[in-house]
């Protein structure tokens, strides 16, 4: 059973450094492209970052571009997303998303979210 | 960049029909692939279309999908409406390899 785990989600103020991590089991892990997508409590859906199979190619949204960092450790099977210089409207639930890696960038599986609050 | 525009929210009876409209701002709709996410409250999103009109296994075949080049849209359409199809929906495209998701469409059924 394919199995997307976050962690990391807490209450930082703004400014400040965060790192969300999100646990891979169920799958080969190294076979698929991973994204991490976010949604304000209340709101739509909005794509912050995608990191390819081997992690030679990272992409972001305007956004987040220059402050969040996608990484990924293929060994621990294992996603990451460095949060620097987080302001309030970062605030939301941050989803790590399987690519089906068919070449469509459909999503076909989604952890439960990790919340993030940016608040002083 | 390009923007995914879906109606804010739509209604119908149980048993109807339901289309909900998904409508790219620049470039072809056609040029890349738009999945579908159903998204129920408190849940995280699942797929009930992707490559435009594929189903996921143990997706209903009440789901279906469609692309208009005329309109530059993708539809989401639900027949046979249920009382758990109340969910929100998304649409979700891409450009290069910038992903974009409409708005979100919140499905009442009463």
């Amino acid at each position: 059973e394919v199995q997307l785990m976050e962690s990391g989600g807490v209450v930082v103020q703004p400014g400040g450094s965060l790192r969300l991590s999100c646990a891979a089991s169920g799958f080969t892990f190294h076979d698929y492209t991973m994204h991490w997508v976010r949604q304000i409590p209340g709101k739509g859906l909005e794509w912050v970052s995608l990191i390819t199979r081997d992690g030679s190619r990272t992409y972001y949204a305007d956004s987040v571009k220059g402050r969040f960092t996608i990484s990924r450790d293929n060994s621990k099977n294992s996603l990451y997303l460095q949060m620097n210089s987080l302001r309030t409207e970062d605030t939301a639930l941050y989803y790590c998303a399987r690519d089906k890696s068919s070449g469509s960038y459909h999503l076909d599986y989604w952890g439960q979210g990790a919340l993030v609050t940016v608040s002083s | 960049n390009f923007i995914l525009t879906q109606p804010h929210s739509v209604s119908e009876s149980p048993g109807k029909t339901v289309t909900i409209s998904c409508t790219r701002s620049s470039g072809s709709i056609a040029s890349n692939y738009v999945q579908w996410y159903q998204q129920r409250p408190g849940s995280s999103p699942t797929t009930v279309i992707y490559e435009d009109n594929q189903r996921p296994s143990g997706v209903p075949d009440r789901f279906s999908g469609s692309i208009d080049s005329s309109s530059n849209s993708a539809s989401l359409t639900i027949s046979g409406l249920k009382t758990e199809d109340e969910a929100d929906y998304y649409c979700q495209s891409y450009d290069s390899s910038n992903q974009v998701f409409g708005g979100g469409t919140k499905l009442t059924v009463l």
